[in-house]
């Protein structure tokens, strides 16, 4: 079965300072991996995702993650916080037979000025 | 932008009351789900649904609910008895395919009394 670990349920930075949330995974084939962003009284919206091409993806506003297959590893990282970065962050691995998004258990990330 | 909207933003019921909260997908697509975000805890999946019908449901998805897709825009979802423990946000999500990359509408609130 696959599941999602996402290390942290909240993590505080500076602005300006880099931002780093990880999440592990477990997989029994290829995952397709993805970050999704809340932001407070909204939806889900995807970040980016990797579906086995380029190891490094490139998201939007300024995100990118690095899958690292020999530490089971997607972590999610940007050079430079700001203010409206400030969400709840969730990473996933999808069931490829079904569809199904699987998700971590979010990072809460605060912003402070 | 296409999106998924979803009715109501929040609904308030008394315990063994019916609910049904409603979605529309964006236009095109194909696969459909709803998936549930208790207070404090993660985004999880309840059912998927794909060619009018059901392609996978999960353990909390239980005789209690039912999804239809009536008309062929709308896909709702129905509790027929609520629980306490049904309070939750409940999220619509639909995918023009099956990778995973799956668009979520801002959600549902119930607040079960």
């Amino acid at each position: 079965a696959q599941s999602v670990t996402q290390l942290g349920s909240h993590v505080s930075v500076s602005e300006g300072a880099l931002v780093l949330l990880r999440c592990n995974y477990s997989s029994s084939v290829p995952p397709y991996l993805f970050w999704y962003v809340q932001y407070p009284n909204q939806g889900l919206q995807l970040l980016l995702k990797y579906t086995s091409a380029a190891t490094l993806v490139k998201g939007i506003n300024g995100f990118e993650a690095e899958f690292k297959k020999s530490e089971t590893s997607f972590h999610l990282t940007k050079p430079s916080a700001h203010m409206s970065d400030a969400a709840e962050y969730f990473c996933a691995v999808s069931d490829l037979e079904g569809g199904k998004l699987i998700f971590g258990q979010g990072t809460e990330l605060s912003v402070k000025p | 932008e296409p999106e998924v909207t979803q009715t109501p933003s929040h609904q308030v019921t008394q315990m063994g009351q019916e609910v049904i909260l409603r979605c529309v997908p964006i236009s095109n697509h194909l696969y459909f789900y709803w998936y549930r975000q208790i207070l404090g805890q993660k985004v999880e999946f309840l059912v998927s649904f794909y060619n009018n019908e059901i392609s996978e449901k999960s353990e909390i998805f239980d005789d209690q609910f039912s999804v239809e897709r009536p008309d062929g825009s709308n896909f709702t979802l129905k509790i027929r008895s609520t629980k306490l423990e049904d309070s939750a946000m409940y999220f619509c999500a639909s995918s023009n395919r099956v990778d995973g990359e799956l668009f979520f509408g801002e959600g549902s609130r119930l607040t079960v009394l």
